[in-house]
């Protein structure tokens, strides 16, 4: 099975600073990682895909980048809807499919 | 509008068994694969099951191997998951997921079903 891991576990943030969260997997996953946004409550929801793409209706501050094992999921400007957890997950050996930790953003 | 709900939660004894449903509406129910995904109480997300469009193929988590059963109706637009022989550790809100076509990431999400396994 591949194993995710994420740093930081949680972090503390302004509006308008930029944000790097990273995920890595113990083997290599050739950019087959997804990001998700969870708020206290919801669902999770869909960020970005295929390591970089962003999904349909994201904002352009999402982005996501990296290869191999390691992967970054990077806000440009932190806005005040943007604090949530977030989970990387891979879907290159499935079953099964794995998620990492999660990185929780909140307000500094 | 692409909507999941889930339904069938609610609070059991160890041992006990329990029926999780999740109605689909607003797309092609039959053509994509769908997965069960669960979050214990201030947890992560763990992957569950899943299930092929045809319901040919079906995978499980080890944690929950012989114990669950995913099943659809594409007749019905239904993904279902038969819980028996629960465990405390699996409390956790169940959430149905959609695969995105082609992929195993998750485009659409349920609004989650509280499984509370206590005595």
């Amino acid at each position: 099975d591949i194993q995710m891991t994420q740093s930081p576990s949680s972090l503390s943030a302004s509006v308008g600073d930029r944000v790097t969260i990273t995920c890595r997997a113990s083997q290599g996953i050739s950019n087959s990682l997804a990001w998700y946004q969870q708020k206290p409550g919801k669902a999770p929801k869909l960020l970005l895909y295929a390591a970089s793409r962003l999904e349909s209706g994201v904002p352009s501050r999402f982005s996501g980048s990296g290869s191999g094992t390691d992967y970054t999921l990077t806000i440009s400007s932190l806005q005040p809807e943007d604090f949530a957890t977030y989970y990387c997950q891979q879907y290159y050996s499935t079953p099964p499919i794995t998620f990492g930790p999660g990185t929780k953003v909140d307000i500094k | 509008e692409v909507q999941l709900v889930e339904s069938g939660g609610g609070l059991v004894q160890p041992g006990g068994s329990l029926r999780l449903s999740c109605a689909a509406s607003g797309f092609t129910f039959s053509s994509y694969e769908m997965n069960w995904v669960r979050q214990a109480p201030g947890k992560g997300l763990e992957w569950v099951s899943y299930i092929s469009s045809s319901g040919s193929t079906i995978y499980y988590a080890d944690s929950v191997k012989g114990r669950f059963t995913i099943s659809r109706d594409n007749a019905k637009n239904s993904l279902y998951l038969q819980m028996n022989s629960l465990r405390a550790e699996d409390t956790a809100v169940y959430y149905c997921a959609r695969n995105s076509l082609g992929a195993y990431y998750f485009d659409y999400w349920g609004q989650g079903t509280l499984v509370t396994v206590s005595s």
